[in-house]
């Protein structure tokens, strides 16, 4: 159990659908992280929020839409994707600027196939 | 943040040691070795990091040169359930947060 978990762990869509995906964390941590990982590819960092501020976004495209309500949950919402951001999206979450370095941990990730 | 190289894949015999070399010859001072592992379609795990002293865990070692251009991830005992992508990476503070860069890793394989 790594603190961090992510709903649903697979989801299927077509590309008019919109959908949410959700990451909660119990570690009390106060920054909060979406990655991509693709296919034989390395992942990709999508969104940072520190504080429940966003502090980087990774030129994503707007059909992702992330959402941090409070410093457990995270959000990324989804409408009209594409066949290509089919991929394994991952959640993580650290100890925020002020506990210095820290090592992320992530959830178990959500298996997103676009049709 | 400093570009980590490791080799694409390695392979080890169970019950031996496993050495997974990492460079980072433009490392800054400040800036901390971390290294994560990723078993097939699960998220990334912590291992172990450190800034210049060589560190142990229960999981591994952490042996990092003198110069700090490179470093050298030991697992001492290999088990079949060691065969993860393992990435180094090292991390500087963005914003006010600490925004690791993934590479491709180093795919070991332990094989019986």
């Amino acid at each position: 159990e790594t603190g961090v978990t992510q709903t649903p762990r697979h989801l299927v869509m077509g590309m008019t659908n919109k959908k949410s995906l959700k990451c909660e964390q119990h570690l009390g941590h106060n920054a909060m992280y979406w990655y991509k990982q693709s296919a034989k590819k390395p992942l990709e960092l999508m969104f940072v929020y520190s504080l429940e501020e966003r502090v980087e976004n990774n030129s994503v495209p707007s059909r992702f839409s992330p959402e941090c309500p409070n410093s457990s949950h995270l959000f990324l919402h989804l409408h009209t994707l594409q066949p290509e951001d089919s991929a394994l999206y991952l959640c993580a979450s650290s100890q925020g600027p002020a506990a210095g370095v820290n090592e992320q941990f992530f959830g178990p990730g959500t298996r997103l196939t676009v049709l | 943040d400093a570009k980590t190289t490791q080799p694409p894949s390695m392979d080890c015999a169970e019950g031996r040691a496993a050495n997974l070399p990492c460079n980072h010859s433009t490392i800054s001072g400040n800036e901390y070795v971390y290294w994560y592992r990723q078993i097939h379609s699960q998220g990334p795990q912590y291992i172990i990091h450190g800034l210049k002293n060589n560190e142990t865990n229960e999981m591994a070692s952490l042996i990092i040169t003198e110069d700090r251009k490179s470093s050298t991830l030991i697992l001492p005992h290999a088990t079949l359930r060691d065969t993860a992508v393992y990435y180094c990476i090292v991390r500087v503070a963005s914003g006010g947060s600490y925004i690791p860069t993934f590479g491709r890793g180093t795919s070991l394989i332990v094989h019986p």
